[in-house]
């Protein structure tokens, strides 16, 4: 079946700009998470959506990140009035939840801004 | 908080030969899983061996093994009969048990570029 995918596959802004990241779940899935890979670094955890549960928020790094998900399905990642701090590899992953399951990942969104 | 560190950002094997990834980290929890994510080019994440902390034996998939030392808190990745494929960037992480205090999430580690030379 089709995996988790994620759009735009490149997104060029400039600085003080709002842009927003697309993320397709592999369907069924239930959990949805978002990391940064920021250039030579791992993995950031930025948020994670379990069901109908309230968002863990806890990874955002400012109050300019905020994200959504919209009938279970498909999240939206909002980066308001982004920085060149903000430029980084934006991974989605999904799972069906649960300490069992594999988080399937997605090719990302390589977001650079000038 | 816990922490995962590979303090080797690059190594290099020759094609057919054994190579180990080192990969650490730091937990006051008992009970966890333990991760090698393989990252191509094509930036996609691709698991290529899990480890439950509870189970003593070493986990296997085809070419990969790892070496858990759970009191050492180190989780080394060896990769087997090296090819071409296997270039990559490779990722160690760790995810907490749950019911979690830290939310369902992965930690990771700032990953090891893996070159293979023909």
């Amino acid at each position: 079946g089709a995996g988790v995918s994620q759009s735009p596959s490149n997104k060029v802004t400039e600085k003080g700009k709002d842009v927003e990241l697309r993320c397709d779940p592999i369907s069924g899935h239930t959990a949805l998470y978002w990391y940064r890979q920021s250039l030579g670094q791992g993995l950031e955890f930025l948020i994670y959506f379990q069901g109908n549960s309230a968002p863990d928020k806890s990874g955002l790094p400012s109050d300019r990140f905020s994200a959504e998900r919209t009938g279970g399905s498909v999240s939206t990642l909002t980066i308001q009035r982004t920085q060149q701090e903000d430029s980084a590899v934006y991974l989605c992953a999904s799972s069906l939840g649960g300490r069992a399951y594999e988080q399937y990942f997605g090719p990302g969104t390589r977001l650079t801004v000038t | 908080a816990q922490t995962v560190t590979q303090s080797q950002p690059e190594m290099s094997v020759q094609e057919a030969e054994t190579v180990t990834l080192s990969c650490t980290y730091d937990t006051s929890e008992s009970d966890y899983y333990l991760f090698w994510y393989k990252q191509p080019p094509s930036r996609q994440m691709i698991l290529v061996i899990r480890q439950e902390a509870y189970k003593q034996q070493n986990a296997t998939e085809n070419r990969f093994s790892v070496n858990f030392q759970k009191a050492a808190k180190s989780f080394s990745l060896k990769i087997s009969d090296s090819q071409l494929g296997d270039a990559a960037m490779y990722f160690c992480a760790y995810r907490s048990p749950i019911p979690v205090s830290s939310g369902d999430k992965l930690t990771f580690g700032t990953g090891t570029r893996l070159a293979v030379r023909p």
